[in-house]
């Protein structure tokens, strides 16, 4: 069973809120990953880390930001929450050798923007 | 571009039939492949993955998958269902240079029917 965890699990905000989606793992993976899944989708990458102190946006464009002060947390934040935010999000770390190694998913944070 | 399509978006069978979930890849080099399984409301569980050798991989829950390169496929198949395996079913393809994220197919949803 990995070792990822995501707070909140549901989170309800209205718009304008500035909220943080907490992600932590205890595997002392290097790279970690924030996806975004909006329902009956497929997954988009938001934001990836190396290691401490690397960020770098993905593929998909996101008013989100994150940070890697230390490498088990891995937070997202919204500056100022919009309905069109309202999705769930996934966080996910590998290890750092080589390529042939999955990744490791915590159980999503279901974001809605009112 | 490194792309993953999973061709059928829902598919339903009978309790104790077969499945089969179709996954196809477009990758330039030799592809690492991932199954993962996502049940509602939760992250993704790695069923199985592929990285090279023996192109028919044994998985968790009796999932078994086999990568066929000249097809550019890694089908999922399940000799006899159980209404536990009711589920979405993601395809992913990678880690990918750079990022080393995986990409992933938009999904099947399964449907048991009792």
């Amino acid at each position: 069973e990995a070792d990822i965890y995501q707070t909140p699990r549901y989170l309800v905000i209205g718009t304008g809120k500035k909220i943080t989606l907490e992600c932590s793992q205890t595997m002392g993976h290097d790279k970690m990953y924030w996806y975004q899944q909006d329902p009956g989708m497929e997954l988009h990458l938001i934001h990836y880390s190396y290691g401490v102190n690397s960020t770098e946006k993905g593929d998909l464009s996101s008013e989100s930001t994150v940070s890697r002060i230390r490498t088990e947390h891995f937070p997202l934040t919204l500056e100022s929450a919009r309905p069109s935010h309202t999705s769930q999000y996934l966080c996910a770390s590998r290890p750092s050798q080589a390529f042939g190694t999955e990744a490791f998913f915590g159980q999503g944070t279901r974001l809605t923007v009112v | 571009a490194q792309s993953v399509t999973q061709p059928d978006i829902h598919i339903t069978v009978s309790e104790g039939a077969s499945l089969e979930l179709r996954c196809n890849y477009s990758y330039g080099a030799t592809p690492y492949l991932f199954w993962y399984v996502q049940s509602p409301g939760q992250g993704l569980q790695l069923l199985l993955k592929y990285f090279s050798g023996d192109t028919l991989v044994q998985g968790i829950k009796g999932f078994e998958a086999e990568f066929k390169r000249s097809q550019s496929s890694f089908n999922l198949r399940k000799p006899s269902v159980h209404w536990s395996d009711a589920a979405e079913y993601f395809c992913a393809v990678g880690p990918i240079q750079g990022a080393q994220k995986l990409v992933f197919g938009q999904g099947t949803r399964l449907t048991i029917n009792p």
